[in-house]
């Protein structure tokens, strides 16, 4: 079936480096995208979003690129911080439906 | 504001037993209700979702079941757990359809023994 991946399941950078996490998705049907920030033992949050008449989106340090023409998302985190540190969930969604396809995951981890 | 609350945070639980978690939301009307669950380092599986009232959809197969007795309210039972049950629980609330976030809240760790 249809399903949102994620390219590399671990990401380690230094403090201050920029940081791109990748998301592959196949449903080309699909017209919202978000990006997702999960602690250690706690529940999901909300990083930024797109729609899929946008191909870029900047929030404070984060920027979401989409390609259309090839399924993929992407998520930019500038100057990372040790806070960074977390797993990074893309998902998607396709109009007329409530529920969101999640990817695996990413884990992002910072060294000071 | 929205705020989304899990009630118990932990459960430690035998085998064969009952289970009964809670997830209220506040500060919103008619939410699209969510259960995911989550292994550990593992994704979200979603579990049911429900658009109103007394109605679920169930997206996997499971000893597991959800009810939505009021508006803000959703819970997911079961009558015996399984070894495989042990995880991470997630509600999660939006509004409308499709194109909306969907914001979760903070987690059962359930662990069955």
């Amino acid at each position: 079936g249809e399903s949102v991946g994620l390219h590399l399941p671990t990401l380690s950078v230094q403090e201050g480096d920029n940081s791109i996490i990748n998301c592959a998705y196949s449903n080309s049907a699909s017209d919202y995208f978000i990006w997702y920030k999960q602690e250690s033992g706690k529940g999901p949050q909300f990083i930024i979003d797109i729609r899929s008449n946008m191909d870029k989106r900047q929030g404070q340090r984060v920027t979401v690129l989409l390609n259309k023409t090839v399924k993929h998302l992407s998520l930019q985190i500038a100057a990372t911080q040790p806070g960074d540190s977390a797993v990074y969930f893309c998902a998607e969604n396709s109009s007329g439906y409530s529920t969101l396809t999640f990817g695996k995951g990413t884990m992002l981890l910072v060294s000071p | 504001s929205q705020t989304i609350h899990q009630w118990p945070a932990t459960l430690v639980q035998p085998v064969g037993s009952p289970l009964s978690l809670e997830c209220t939301v506040e500060g919103t009307s008619n939410p699209n209700l969510y259960w995911y669950r989550q292994a550990a380092g593992r994704g979200l599986q979603l579990l049911f979702y429900s658009v109103g009232i007394g109605q679920i959809s169930s997206e996997v197969p499971q000893n597991l079941s959800a009810s939505r007795p009021q508006d803000r309210q959703f819970i997911l039972s079961s009558k015996k757990l399984l070894l495989s049950d042990s995880g991470f629980y997630l509600c999660a609330w939006s509004v409308g359809v499709g194109t909306d976030t969907q914001y979760f809240g903070p987690g059962t760790r359930l662990t069955v023994l």
